[in-house]
């Protein structure tokens, strides 16, 4: 099946320093590449859908400044939290999917970032 | 209003029982529905697609209701291992390009 790796699994770091996570898509080329941020007992909120080689397209509300998304390839996309707060702490969860139109998204193991 | 309401629980069940999970919807136009499975502290896992006219897969049922804007999710003879939170996911042009999750039902499953 189709495999999404996310590193780190988890990270804590200081207010105000920047944060990248990493996603890779193992198995597969993924055209696209989402990024979902949870909170607790909350739902997963979508900040982000980025193609291969474009521009990411960002959801309302979510500052695309902050959360610096890079697609370079067909199996790696980035998620860079700027300069770090408190209230950016949260679970981090890329997905991926392949050419297919109607594809399936397949999910990494997420990444939870704890800002002191 | 949430774009996708669910009943965030928990249902605590003994082994062996059935369950039912409900969800609703507030866009009339969505496309594609499903339910996912995430277990504490993990990503979500697709569980299953839910069809129009209703499908099953084992022990697990859905149903969709698109007069009501209603899904709906059975697991017949719960199994410890079903203990989980299920998320109903909604995208609103079809396939799975835009997902808009729940917060989700959790599931305890007990001896």
């Amino acid at each position: 099946g189709a495999v999404v790796s996310q590193h780190p699994s988890w990270v804590i770091c200081k207010s105000g320093t920047s944060v990248k996570i990493e996603c890779r898509s193992l198995d597969f080329q993924a055209t696209t590449m989402f990024w979902y941020r949870q909170f607790p007992k909350q739902s997963l909120m979508l900040m982000a859908t980025s193609n291969e080689g474009s521009k990411a397209t960002y959801e309302q509300g979510v500052e695309k400044d902050k959360f610096l998304i890079n697609h370079a390839s067909l199996t790696l996309s980035t998620l860079t939290v700027t300069s770090a707060h408190p209230e950016d702490s949260s679970f981090y969860i890329c997905s991926a999917k392949g050419r297919e139109v109607r594809g399936e998204q397949f999910f990494g193991p997420g990444t939870r970032l704890t800002v002191l | 209003r949430k774009e996708v309401e669910q009943d965030p629980g928990p249902f605590n069940v003994p082994e062996g029982a059935t369950v039912a999970f409900n969800c609703t919807y507030s866009n009339s136009a969505s496309q594609s529905f499903f339910w996912y499975r995430q277990d504490c502290r993990k990503e979500p896992k697709l569980l299953m697609s839910v069809y129009s006219s209703g499908n099953e897969d084992g022990r697990f049922t859905a149903q969709l209701n698109r007069a009501s804007q209603y899904i709906s999710l059975l697991i017949r003879d719960s199994k410890l291992s079903d203990s989980a939170t299920y998320l109903c996911v909604v995208n609103p042009r079809g396939g799975y390009n835009k997902l808009i999750f729940g917060a989700g039902t959790r599931l305890a499953v007990h001896p």
